[in-house]
């Protein structure tokens, strides 16, 4: 069964430490791993998609990684403006639905 | 442009209602989506479109009625809801139903009394 966990389930911070949050997939054929970030009450906003093992994207402080079994997305000296939730979803080959995680919260303090 | 907008941002409807939620994207995108979100939950999936017909039905009540008039245009109608209805309702588009990033609009805030 298509699984999606995503831990931890929240995360505090100080401003400028770095860390990573993870996404452990299990899924019959990956066709793409998806990070979005969602503040409250607003829909998620879409950040990356990575396709292989092997790949990464960036963009400002956030990099994601994707092995064959997980992902990670890593946060470089984060601000208090990257506190949000972040989620990710993985698509099977076969059909085209989105399995989300249930997210990590992120709370950056000044 | 990678906008979807949704209107409107906030209902309020009694259990007895008729009322109906919109969702539009102008970015060429064939397939959208119907998402329900409760707080602190990851979206869930309702409904999946595909070169406007209905592809996907998530087992959902039929208390929702979705409905694509065109390529650009989601409805999703709702009638006689229950208090346990009350979510974010998300709107997504797709390039096209085998795969790809799914972009998202703001929602709508229903709360069902």
């Amino acid at each position: 069964e298509d699984q999606v966990t995503q831990s931890p389930e929240a995360l505090r911070l100080q401003e400028g430490e770095s860390s990573s949050l993870n996404c452990s997939y299990t899924v019959s054929g990956l066709r793409g791993l998806f990070w979005y970030r969602q503040d409250p009450g607003k829909g998620p906003e879409f950040l990356f998609t990575l396709y292989s093992a092997g790949e990464e994207k960036e963009k400002e402080r956030l990099k994601a990684t994707l092995t064959k079994k997980e992902s990670f997305l890593h946060i470089t000296a984060p601000k208090p403006e990257d506190s949000a939730t972040y989620l990710c979803a993985v698509q099977a080959r076969t059909g085209n639905q989105f399995y989300f995680g249930t997210g990590t919260s992120l709370t950056v303090i000044p | 442009d990678t906008e979807v907008t949704q209107t409107p941002k906030h209902l309020v409807m009694g259990m007895t209602n008729k009322k109906s939620l919109k969702c539009e994207q102008h970015m060429g995108h064939r397939a959208m989506y119907w998402y329900k979100q409760k707080a602190k939950k990851p979206p869930e999936l309702m409904f999946v479109y595909s070169y406007e017909k209905l592809s996907i039905n998530e087992s959902v009540p039929s208390r929702f009625s979705p409905e694509c008039p065109n390529s650009s245009l989601l409805n999703l109608h709702l009638h006689a809801l229950q208090p346990e209805d009350s979510a974010l309702y998300l709107c997504a588009s797709s390039l096209g139903p085998g795969g790809g990033e799914q972009y998202f609009g703001p929602g709508t805030r229903l709360t069902v009394t």
